[in-house]
């Protein structure tokens, strides 16, 4: 079974304090996303990487950086967090190459962030 | 840029009933469509991938359409249960990743 998870299922940090989610497949895909959710405004795309060491930025990538070392591991991190990072990020994966009709994007549990 | 519909934002039936929920898209030019189950507070959970070359694909008591031309998709519940009470998301892949609807919000009641 294709499997995604995430470090953390609840999470409260303070502000100003850096903050590591963490993403990990057992399915070899080649590309990974996080997501944020957010009520009324839906998912929307903070980074994804399509291999190993690259990145790019999708749509709200201020105040968010991402690491990826290892093809099954993506890590976002929060530099320095503020309260509108309070949020249910989701991390996703996907095969089938960049950009195909294959692709099919399997989701982790997510992680509650609560900044306070 | 891709924006994406689904009406309606939430639907409340009895058991039993044959639903459908809506997926409109502005652009056409994408290479597959995936439908999502979410409940509260849990991530998403893949339904069904049609790809751009399909017209629909089935799954049990579930069946997706897609006409690209028309920027429309459907999701067709069978015989619903309470089981069902969650929230559906539709999700183009295009030129600029997959772009999320907000979803249709379902309860089904018993």
């Amino acid at each position: 079974d294709v499997k995604v998870t995430q470090s953390s299922r609840y999470l409260v940090k303070r502000t100003g304090e850096k903050v590591f989610l963490e993403c990990v497949q057992d399915m070899d895909h080649e590309n990974m996303f996080w997501y944020r959710q957010d009520p009324g405004l839906g998912l929307r795309l903070i980074y994804f990487s399509y291999d190993v060491k690259m990145k790019e930025k999708g749509d709200i990538p201020e105040g968010y950086s991402v690491s990826r070392e290892k093809k099954e591991r993506f890590s976002l991190i929060l530099e320095s967090a503020s309260t509108n990072q309070t949020s249910m990020y989701l991390c996703a994966s996907t095969s089938g190459g960049t950009y195909s009709s294959y692709n099919e994007q399997f989701f982790g549990p997510g992680t509650r962030l609560t900044v306070l | 840029k891709q924006e994406v519909t689904q009406i309606p934002a939430a639907l409340s039936v009895p058991e039993g009933e044959n639903l459908v929920l809506n997926c409109s898209f502005t652009d056409s030019a994408i290479y597959n469509l995936q439908w999502f189950r979410q409940d509260p507070g849990k991530g998403l959970t893949s339904l069904l991938l049609i790809q751009s070359s399909q017209r629909e694909q089935t799954s049990g008591r579930l069946n997706a359409s897609l006409d690209k031309s028309s920027g429309r998709s459907t999701l067709y519940i069978a015989a619903s249960q309470p089981g069902d009470s969650a929230t559906y998301l539709c999700a183009p892949l295009g030129t600029y990743k997959y772009i999320f609807g907000t979803g249709t919000r379902l309860k089904v009641l018993a």
